[in-house]
């Protein structure tokens, strides 16, 4: 199985800030990778689709980068609506797999 | 305008069995693969099965090969997981999801709300 190692687990910021979260694949998975943003009680919402592609209705603040192993997640300005958990997943191949979540804070 | 909605779930006993489903409508549910992600209480997000869109292709995680079954009606537009030999580990909210109808698609793209198994005695 490949496994994604998202860091920070967790992250304090303030509205306003730029943030980046980070996944390490365990292979290469080219660009089979999305971002999803969760609140609680809610199910998970995509964000980012094909490591880089912003999903339709997701606000520009958002974006994501990278290729083959490693990949980013980047907030430019945190809104208050933006504090949430964050994860990756991979599908390149079976079993699709996520990374560990951030949870992203208010300061 | 997608929507998956998730059902069946509830309260059971260890060693017990439950079903799930999931009523999908806005798209040709035929054409695309569905999945189940499971999330446990205060943790990450696990994904359980896959159905190809035509049900010849099943894949399973590890820790439900044996337990659960997947399947779908594409008549009725509708995907089920039956769980049996259900283990405390097993209390999550369920999820489906749409997977691709193509292989350059992207899958994971719209989720259901989720509903709750506990698994308790």
């Amino acid at each position: 199985d490949i496994q994604m190692t998202q860091s920070p687990s967790s992250l304090s910021a303030s509205v306003g800030d730029r943030v980046t979260i980070t996944c390490r694949a365990s292979q290469d998975i080219r660009d089979d990778l999305g971002w999803y943003q969760q609140k609680p009680g809610k199910a998970p919402k995509r964000l980012i689709y094909a490591a880089s592609s912003l999903e339709s209705g997701v606000p520009s603040r958002f974006s994501g980068s990278g290729s083959g192993t490693e990949f980013t997640l980047t907030i430019s300005s945190l809104q208050p609506e933006d504090f949430a958990t964050y994860y990756c997943l991979q599908h390149n191949s079976f079993p699709p797999t996520f990374g560990q979540g951030t949870r992203l804070e208010i300061k | 305008e997608v929507q998956l909605v998730e059902s069946g779930g509830g309260l059971v006993q260890p060693g017990g069995s439950l079903r799930l489903s999931c009523a999908a409508s806005g798209f040709i549910f035929s054409t695309f693969g569905m999945n189940w992600v499971r999330q446990a209480p205060g943790k990450g997000l696990e994904w359980v099965s896959y159905i190809s869109s035509g049900s010849s292709t099943i894949y399973y995680a590890d820790s439900v090969k044996g337990r659960f079954t997947i399947s779908r009606d594409n008549a009725k537009n509708s995907l089920n997981l039956q769980m049996n030999s259900l283990r405390d580990e097993d209390t999550a909210v369920y999820y489906c999801a749409r997977d691709r109808v193509v292989v350059t698609a992207t899958p994971f793209d719209y989720w259901g709300q989720g509903t709750l198994v506990t698994v308790s005695s």
